[in-house]
């Protein structure tokens, strides 16, 4: 069966420095999105991406975040300049239509600690 | 905005016990309602999900009506296993809005 992928499982890096978390959707899919959650919280919507725009965003994505579709397989999420309440487990989805009707498809997740 | 509140956890059941775990929502219009898992160490997966008034999802044992009048999308199973365990997650979705708004999540534990 198809399924999201994400790297790497685990990423720990030190406050103030970028860093860049990947997907791969699965592979007809044409809507993406990330969500995080910071332990013991809810999951959150952070953007969904369409068409190589941003169709939708959350308050939490600032201008600190980023997302691009490098090419026909990645989705990435960059965050700048990391701050210490970044730290979080991400999560990538993806839906074959929009993912207001359709269903939505997580990854494993990323495990982001800033130090 | 959009809005689900779902029973607090952590549920610690034995097998073969019946599961009910609440979910309610706040939303206008008729969202679309799910129930997703995350068995250890994995992603969320889709359980089930219902997308109109009085419909019924179920999948593996697991069912949830979807309940206009009380807004409410309760998950039941009848006889849980061990295999269960997991967080379950409750949540909705908006034609006309990308995202799905979680509740925090219900951990179960089922003991042999």
């Amino acid at each position: 069966e198809p399924e999201v992928t994400q790297t790497p499982s685990h990423q720990v890096t030190q406050m103030g420095q970028e860093v860049i978390l990947r997907c791969v959707p699965i592979s007809n899919h044409l809507y993406f999105y990330w969500y995080r959650q910071i332990l013991g919280q809810k999951v959150e919507f952070l953007v969904s991406f369409y068409n190589n725009e941003i169709s939708e965003k959350s308050e939490i994505f600032d201008d600190q975040f980023s997302v691009e579709r490098p090419d026909g397989s990645n989705f990435t999420l960059k965050i700048r300049s990391t701050k210490l309440e970044d730290s979080a487990m991400y999560f990538c989805a993806s839906s074959a239509r929009s993912g207001g009707t359709d269903t939505q498809y997580f990854g494993p997740g990323t495990r982001l600690t800033v130090l | 905005g959009d809005s689900v509140t779902q029973m607090e956890g952590p549920v610690t059941l034995s097998e073969e016990a019946f599961l009910t775990i609440n979910c309610t929502y706040t939303a206008t219009g008729y969202p679309s309602l799910f129930w997703y898992v995350q068995y250890p160490g994995e992603g969320l997966q889709l359980l089930l999900k219902a997308t109109k008034a009085d419909d019924k999802g179920s999948n593996k044992g697991f069912e949830a009506t979807y309940r206009k009048e009380t807004t409410s999308f309760h998950l039941e199973k009848g006889s849980v296993q061990v295999s269960d365990s997991a967080v379950y997650f409750c949540g909705i979705s908006q034609g006309g809005s990308e995202k799905l708004v979680f509740g925090k999540g219900t951990k179960l534990t089922v003991n042999p």
